[in-house]
């Protein structure tokens, strides 16, 4: 199957600074990536869906300039947290589509931790 | 506005028996398709069984198989024979055709199988 990937898997940060999280796809080419962000112990909340070449689209409640997504590529797209702060301390996961079919892959996750 | 419940947050199973997760959801989309995936403590998505709005047959893969039951809106899980690997938080998923590959996922459910 297709493999996406996300780097890094982990990262510390101190509060204020910025952290830019990576989700490439390895195999295929995606049109459409999806953000996503799991609290412990809760469900997956889509923040923003990034279409290759165009601004994303983000879902209520989702700050974007807090949260800036680029897909400058077929096979990437970043999400940068900006001024980070404890709060934003979660798993974000990405999952990424080619667009052809119905199949959605997602990526190991990154796990972020704002001290 | 499409919803999707799952109404277990966790269960106990012993090995080899099966086990049942529930899933329902709401949406007026007549073309939406439905998801199960399994989340193990690292945090990756796994895919299991889909299941489509206009498949007539009860998807199955393997050990894995989801009771569609359309009128009742309802898209529960059954995993059979279960392996202690088996442990881990199950979301059911949703997308609409209005937006295929955007995700909306129930609250999981944890599975907890013990020897």
């Amino acid at each position: 199957g297709a493999v996406v990937s996300q780097h890094p898997s982990w990262v510390i940060c101190k509060s204020g600074t910025s952290v830019k999280i990576e989700c490439r796809s390895l195999d295929f080419q995606a049109t459409t990536m999806f953000w996503y962000r799991q609290f412990p112990k809760q469900s997956l909340m889509l923040m923003a869906t990034s279409n290759e070449g165009s601004k994303a689209t983000y879902e209520q409640g989702v700050e974007k300039d807090k949260f800036l997504i680029n897909h400058a590529s077929l096979t990437l797209s970043t999400l940068t947290v900006t001024s980070a702060h404890p709060e934003d301390s979660s798993f974000y996961i990405c999952s990424a589509s080619a667009g052809t079919s119905d199949e959605q892959y997602f990526g190991p996750g990154t796990r972020l931790t704002v001290t | 506005a499409q919803k999707i419940t799952q109404t277990q947050p966790g269960m106990f199973v012993q090995e080899k028996e099966a086990v049942t997760l529930d899933c329902t959801y709401d949406t007026s989309d007549q073309s939406y398709g439905l998801f199960w995936y399994k989340q193990p403590s690292s945090g990756e998505m796994i895919f299991l069984i889909y299941q489509g709005s206009y498949d007539e047959q009860n998807a199955t893969e393997g050990r894995y198989s989801l009771n569609f039951q359309k009128a009742r809106k309802s898209a529960n899980l059954v995993i059979s024979a279960s392996q202690l690997g088996d442990s881990a938080m199950y979301f059911c998923a949703m997308e609409v055709s209005d937006s295929w590959g955007k995700f909306q996922f129930g609250a999981g459910t944890q599975v907890v199988v013990t020897p």
